[in-house]
């Protein structure tokens, strides 16, 4: 069965100290796996998608890499307007049409 | 560019009634999806449309759920005789045949009391 676990589920920061969300995943035949950012009472924001391992995306103070077990989420020098729960996402080959399987999110605190 | 809309954004109701959710999704893009989302989780796939076809459906989706998307474009998802177990982040999401990159809105709150 396909699945997604993110680790951890609360991170807490002070800013500017850099750290990395994991996303570990098993499923069978890859087609994507996406990152986006949630903040409270809203829709995920899409931030990134990888589609093969070694594969590495940034935006800002974020990168997101991908292997075949794993995706990770740098975050360099947070600050506290990138609090919000981050989730990941994968997209199975075999899993039927483009669902996307979520993992339960890590939620992201950065404090001044 | 507007983004995907949901109507309403948040919806109060009592066990037993039935309630109904607006979709409508970037212009351009023919594929269209629901998910759930319970507070600490993350979004659940209830349901994929690809033009006017509903082509999946989960099995998290009972017989008291119905959704819909008469011409390809907006889409609704009604649930009939609420359960409080129904409260939930309702979410829909659209994608074009170009990417595979879901774009979601923000989301209709339903309370079931």
């Amino acid at each position: 069965e396909d699945q997604v676990t993110q680790s951890p589920e609360a991170l807490r920061l002070q800013e500017g100290e850099s750290s990395s969300l994991n996303c570990s995943y098993t499923v069978s035949g890859l087609r994507g796996l996406f990152w986006y950012r949630q903040d409270p009472g809203k829709g995920p924001e899409f931030l990134f998608t990888l589609y093969s391992a070694g594969e590495e995306k940034e935006k800002e103070r974020l990168k997101a890499t991908l292997t075949k077990k794993e995706s990770f989420l740098h975050i360099t020098a947070p600050k506290p307007e990138d609090s919000a729960t981050y989730l990941c996402a994968v997209q199975s080959s075999s899993g039927g049409y483009n669902k996307l399987i979520f993992g339960a999110g890590t939620r992201l605190a950065v404090h001044p | 560019d507007t983004g995907v809309s949901q109507n309403p954004r948040h919806k109060i109701t009592k066990r037993g009634q039935n309630v109904t959710f607006r979709c409508d999704p970037i212009s351009e893009h023919n594929r269209l999806y629901w998910y759930r989302q319970t507070l600490g989780q993350g979004p659940e796939f209830l349901t994929y449309f690809q033009n006017e076809a509903q082509l999946e459906k989960s099995r998290l989706l009972s017989d008291r759920f119905s959704a819909e998307r008469p011409k390809g474009s907006f889409s609704t998802l009604e649930i009939q005789r609420t359960e409080q177990g129904d409260s939930a982040m309702y979410l829909c999401a659209s994608s074009s045949w170009r990417e595979e990159t879901q774009y979601f809105g923000p989301g209709t709150r339903l309370l079931v009391l």
